[in-house]
């Protein structure tokens, strides 16, 4: 069945960067764009953008350009977000989600999450 | 970007009552809403897309409603299992935006 499981909890400090990644399985990885979706710590879900699995170009929403950066293992089946100079807002759990569709320019809904990455920013 | 407004934050209901979550656009969106359910330790489980198109697998208590800016879920004689906390997200442009969620608990 298809999964996207996710890296474990990280506890970071200020400025520095942390990367989790996204493991997909059950589907062909490169046949469906991968979005990132954050959610702040009792608030709800903030979409971040996507990245095409297929040419690994990503496509980030405004409030997310510029420290954060997706990218591909596609040989292993895998989605990665990196934050870089970490912040105290960026304290948030970070789940990847996937469509139903291959069309990656689709305006849709979810229809796979993964489990959520809990990153913790504190000095 | 589209705002979507959710309400109401919390809800305390009974099972076998019947409850009713709001989701207002800023703007009109069609009939493209989407509806997902959070539940501690599972993944967020997509309910219903398009307004009212239950996904596959969703229970026939689950209903939703509207078109243009107000939109409705509504749960029928609530299950133990329906305490969760429920999200709509809009799908007619991007940025792709999501409501703030209403805890829905047992009273």
């Amino acid at each position: 069945q298809i999964q996207l499981v996710q890296s474990g909890p990280e506890l970071k400090k200020p400025g520095e960067s942390v990367k989790i990644s996204c493991k997909a399985s059950g589907y062909t990885f490169t046949d469906y764009a991968m979005h990132w979706v954050k959610q702040a710590p009792g608030k709800g879900l903030k979409w971040m953008g996507w990245i095409n699995t297929y040419t690994g170009k990503p496509t980030y929403a405004d409030d997310f350009k510029g420290r954060f950066v997706f990218s591909l293992e596609a040989s292993a089946s895998t989605a990665n977000l990196q934050i870089s100079n970490l912040k105290n807002e960026d304290t948030a759990t970070y789940f990847c989600a996937r469509m139903y569709t291959t069309d990656y320019y689709y305006v849709g809904w979810f229809a796979y999450w993964g489990q959520g990455t809990l990153v913790t920013v504190s000095s | 970007d589209v705002q979507m407004t959710q309400s109401p934050s919390y809800l305390a209901a009974s099972p076998g009552e019947s409850v009713s979550i709001s989701c207002k656009a800023s703007k009109s969106i069609n009939t493209y809403l989407a509806w997902y359910q959070e539940k501690p330790g599972k993944t967020n489980k997509l309910l219903i897309y398009s307004g009212s198109t239950l996904q596959s697998g969703t229970p026939s208590r689950f209903s939703g409603s509207g078109s243009g800016t107000d939109f409705t879920l509504t749960i029928r004689s609530l299950e133990p299992e329906d305490f969760a906390v429920y999200y709509c997200q809009q799908h007619n442009e991007y940025p792709l935006t999501f409501g703030s969620g209403t805890k829905l608990e047992i009273k």
